[in-house]
């Protein structure tokens, strides 16, 4: 399978535990975005990058949270000190820069903070 | 702000046509429209898009009105498996703005 794929998909962890996400995004795509999504709502854009470079981030973006794509191919999503909000399913997609952009979405990581 | 509007939830009777609207009646002349499936506990499923001419794939058909303000997302023949959250978005088609604004979505059912 040569979708986006994200690891772990599932994570529990306890209030004010540190926890990390990886994302591989398609190969030849070179964009790369951080969605988070909790019950009942659409995704939200948390931030992207192009190859290394992170070009955007939301407000949602806490100083907590980081991420990174330190050589243009896979991401890592961080989130420190996490609380009981940060508790929803983090997505992550991939696109390639010419086109008309369409994203292809990977399965999740979903997050509970206990 | 997702800038356009979809029904919260519609049925549709397995093997007849599900047709999701969605208005965007604020649509600019370099946006797209883009719809996304999502399937309980899986991540958005890309369908179709467009900009202003009606377009076919192997999954839907994808009928925007001639002044661009609404469109149609059409499943010639629904199934269980078509059983989503469905999300129409508009995009700019510019440099430097590619994130999606999600809204809330149409739960389509398709029924037995």
């Amino acid at each position: 399978d040569t979708g986006v794929s994200q690891n772990p998909r599932h994570k529990i962890t306890k209030r004010g535990q540190n926890v990390t996400f990886r994302c591989d995004p398609i190969s030849e795509h070179n964009r790369l975005y951080w969605y988070r999504q909790t019950l009942g709502q659409g995704p939200e854009f948390l931030t992207y990058f192009q190859n290394e470079a992170q070009l955007e981030k939301s407000r949602l973006l806490s100083d907590r949270f980081s991420a990174e794509r330190p050589k243009g191919s896979f991401s890592t999503l961080e989130i420190q000190r996490t609380e009981q909000g940060d508790s929803a399913m983090y997505l992550c997609a991939s696109s390639l820069s010419s086109g008309t952009y369409e994203q292809y979405f990977g399965p999740g990581t979903r997050l509970t903070v206990t | 702000d997702a800038k356009t509007t979809q029904p919260p939830s519609m049925d549709c009777a397995e093997g007849r046509a599900a047709n999701l609207p969605c208005n965007h009646s604020t649509i600019s002349g370099n946006e797209y429209v883009y719809w996304y499936r999502q399937i309980h506990s899986q991540g958005p499923q890309y369908i179709i898009h467009g900009l202003k001419n009606n377009e076919t794939n192997e999954m839907a058909s994808l009928i925007i009105t001639e002044d661009r303000k609404s469109s149609t997302l059409i499943l010639p023949h629904a199934t269980l498996r078509d059983t989503a959250v469905y999300y129409c978005i508009v995009r700019p088609f510019a440099a430097g703005t590619y994130k999606y604004i999600f809204g809330t979505g149409t739960r389509l059912k398709v029924l037995a």
